[in-house]
């Protein structure tokens, strides 16, 4: 069965900072991944996806992702930070494979931003 | 708007009472999911639907039943609840005509206490 890691528990951060949060799949053949985001009370909303093309995948408020196959890796990335940005982020997969579908999540990583 | 909808938000109830929380979908998506989260474990998929009156066990599904009479609506139904079942509850949506890349929207989450 497929799996995903996810790196860190807790990262705290002083605004402007960079971010990278781990991420590590372990199906070996056609995989799809995302990165939701949590923000504290709310419903998860997606960052961004990757299922082709580009390996360097750009989404919304400034984060990217980077596809490294030979790593089974998608770090996600925000080169400068900010308060806003404390979250709970969640890193995902499906894969191609069955026709399933099944949307295979991370245990999650909690983001503090410090001002 | 395009949403997925839950009810209710916020539930409290006693062990063995049975209690349904309904969710409904506006996109016209065949595919439907619920997830329980809980802190440390990510989200886990508990049951899914491939479309009308089709439905699948997803990896914590004990406890749990779920219907699909109308593409639109998911109901989840704890017959018996249990203490255990106290946890975030989120329901899914997502097309299947775009393969496993195809984005899952989530709905709100319901909070379940079981006393």
């Amino acid at each position: 069965a497929q799996s995903v890691s996810q790196h860190n528990h807790h990262v705290i951060l002083s605004e402007a900072a960079s971010l990278e949060l781990g991420c590590n799949y372990s199906y070996g053949g056609t995989v799809n991944l995302f990165w939701y985001v949590q923000y504290p009370g709310q419903h998860l909303q997606l960052l961004l996806k990757y299922f082709s093309g580009d390996p360097l995948v750009k989404g919304i408020k400034g984060f990217e992702a980077e596809f490294i196959k030979s790593k089974f890796s998608f770090n996600l990335r925000k080169p400068s930070v900010q308060w806003s940005d404390t979250a709970e982020y969640f890193c995902a997969s499906t894969y191609s494979g069955a026709g399933s579908y099944q949307l295979t999540f991370g245990k999650g990583t909690k983001l503090s931003v410090i001002p | 708007e395009a949403q997925v909808t839950q009810n209710p938000r916020y539930l409290i109830t006693v062990t063995g009472k049975k209690l349904t929380v309904t969710c409904s979908q506006n996109m016209n998506h065949e595919y439907m999911s619920w997830y329980r989260q809980d802190p440390g474990l990510g989200l886990r998929q508990i049951y899914y639907s491939m479309n009308v009156e089709v439905t699948d066990k997803g990896d914590v599904p004990e406890g749990y039943k779920v219907s699909r009479k109308e593409k639109r609506n998911f109901p989840l139904i704890l017959e018996s609840p249990s203490p255990n079942q106290t946890s975030l509850y989120f329901c899914a949506s997502r097309l299947l005509s775009g393969g496993e890349g195809e984005t899952q929207y989530f709905g709100p989450g319901t909070r379940l206490l079981v006393l």
